[in-house]
């Protein structure tokens, strides 16, 4: 079983809809979680970041951490073509276990105009 | 400014060549790293750096030798490589190398080997 679960998708959405990207993950020692954004031949962009458990929103952006569920979603509201991209979760643990970033495989988002 | 600058764009080279790849950062960052990304995948993790000392080896064969001569700049020197490490070689930095820290990514070097 891998650390951090992510389906691949792709995911196909209407413009406008409310996408939903999740990961599972297994180790309990994780506190650290990121959401990236990651457009075709261009390097991941850092879209969210949050410690433990809660939610952050950062305009249509919404990130949710349940660390009891190991369970670990981004919201896009109002999608748009610009959103097109592939989504990847990442998260580490504290700096004594190597501070390693651990990803998940990526989701593939194409918002259809 | 949260840029990390990455050269050349793309580079194309045979397996007898020996060429270099450049990262640099100026947000004061104190820990770098090299990625490894194929087609459709995760990064991987090959190298990390903290405070200008190799911190993090992920096994990585002996063709790829990383430098980090000063706190913003890090490269990547290649030398016989193989077709498989055709990929794109992503550089990254972050505050320090402890868990809190959000790692800051460049666009990333295209790399072909023939």
């Amino acid at each position: 079983q891998k650390e951090v679960e992510q389906d691949p998708g792709p995911l196909s959405v209407p413009e406008g809809a409310i996408v939903s990207l999740n990961c599972t993950y297994s180790n309990s020692a994780f506190q650290y979680f990121m959401w990236y954004r990651q457009y075709s031949r261009k390097g991941p962009e850092l879209l969210m970041y949050t410690y433990s458990s809660g939610n952050k929103e950062d305009g249509r952006f919404t990130a949710q951490v349940d660390k009891s569920s190991k369970y670990i979603s981004l919201f896009i509201r109002d999608s748009q073509p610009s959103d097109s991209a592939t989504y990847l979760c990442a998260m580490r643990g504290s700096y004594n276990q190597g501070g390693k970033l651990i990803f998940g495989q990526g989701t593939e988002l194409s918002v259809k105009p | 400014d949260t840029e990390v600058t990455q050269t050349p764009k793309h580079l194309v080279m045979g397996m007898t060549n020996k060429k270099s790849l450049k990262c640099e950062q100026h947000m004061g960052h104190r820990a770098m790293y090299w990625y490894k990304q194929k087609a459709k995948k995760p990064p991987e993790l090959m190298f990390v750096y903290s405070y200008e000392k190799l911190s993090i080896n992920e096994s990585v064969p002996s063709r790829f030798s990383p430098e980090c001569p000063n706190s913003s700049l890090l490269n990547l020197h290649l030398h016989a490589l193989q077709p498989e490490d055709s990929a794109l070689y992503l550089c990254a930095s972050s505050r320090g190398q402890g868990g809190g820290n959000e790692q800051f990514f460049g666009p990333g070097t295209r790399l072909t080997v023939l």
